[in-house]
């Protein structure tokens, strides 16, 4: 039973538009969610997080908004540039502990 | 800055055989995660450990061993490779009050 569900596996997006990448979860426990950014050959690299206090959290281009009623956060990439051609995960946990439950995450291409 | 390091980065091996995957990080963190990756699915935890002679399991754990002798390293043991391990291995660690993941590069390991 996945907990963390990112049902695009894919998203293309041309360069200079938002790039939108969509995540859900189903326990209602999680109260920290955190974007992790992976390129090919390399591990994952942190991006972004949000507590459950909030609902939106904002660092330059990257943007993650939460919806907690719906189960639902997002993040949003403005502008799209071609570097941000990646893979990008969700994850979450709970009481902002340690063990991380990940999403099954979304590749993005940015077309120049 | 080494970060977290992961020996090797690919590796084949013959059904049956055995193999250690070695994990090091040099931030004096004390939690450490092995985490496998199969085509098109998140991130996996196999085993955990929140200090020194403290491991537990995550959600994968069957077919894999771990040691922690050391805050630095964190080893990953197959004892009986099947195919079905064939997968990509991600090693991380953090500290205790910061649920920031930081990731190693990777170890490919095929089964066949």
């Amino acid at each position: 039973d996945q907990q963390v569900k990112q049902n695009s596996p894919s998203l293309s997006v041309q360069e200079g538009r938002i790039s939108i990448l969509n995540c859900d979860y189903t326990n209602s426990m999680f109260d920290y969610f955190l974007w992790y950014k992976k390129y090919p050959a390399e591990g994952p690299t942190f991006l972004i997080s949000i507590s459950s206090i909030k609902d939106k959290n904002e660092d330059g281009r990257f943007t993650v908004f939460l919806n907690k009623s719906a189960k639902h956060l997002s993040l949003h990439i403005v502008p799209s540039q071609p570097g941000d051609s990646a893979v990008y995960f969700c994850a979450a946990s709970v009481n902002a502990g340690n063990m991380l439950t990940f999403g099954g995450g979304t590749r993005l291409m940015v077309k120049p | 800055n080494a970060g977290v390091t992961q020996t090797p980065k690919f590796r084949i091996l013959k059904i049956g055989q055995s193999m250690t995957l070695q994990c090091a990080q040099d931030m004096n963190h004390n939690y450490m995660y092995w985490y496998r990756q199969d085509p098109g699915m998140g991130l996996k935890l196999i085993y955990y450990s929140v200090g020194a002679g403290i491991t537990d399991k995550g959600e994968v754990p069957n077919g894999y061993n771990v040691s922690r002798s050391t805050t630095e390293d964190f080893p990953l043991r197959l004892e009986l490779a099947a195919p079905s391990q064939t997968s990509v291995y991600f090693c991380a660690s953090s500290t205790v009050d910061k649920n920031i993941q930081y990731f190693g590069a990777g170890t490919r390991l095929s089964v066949l």
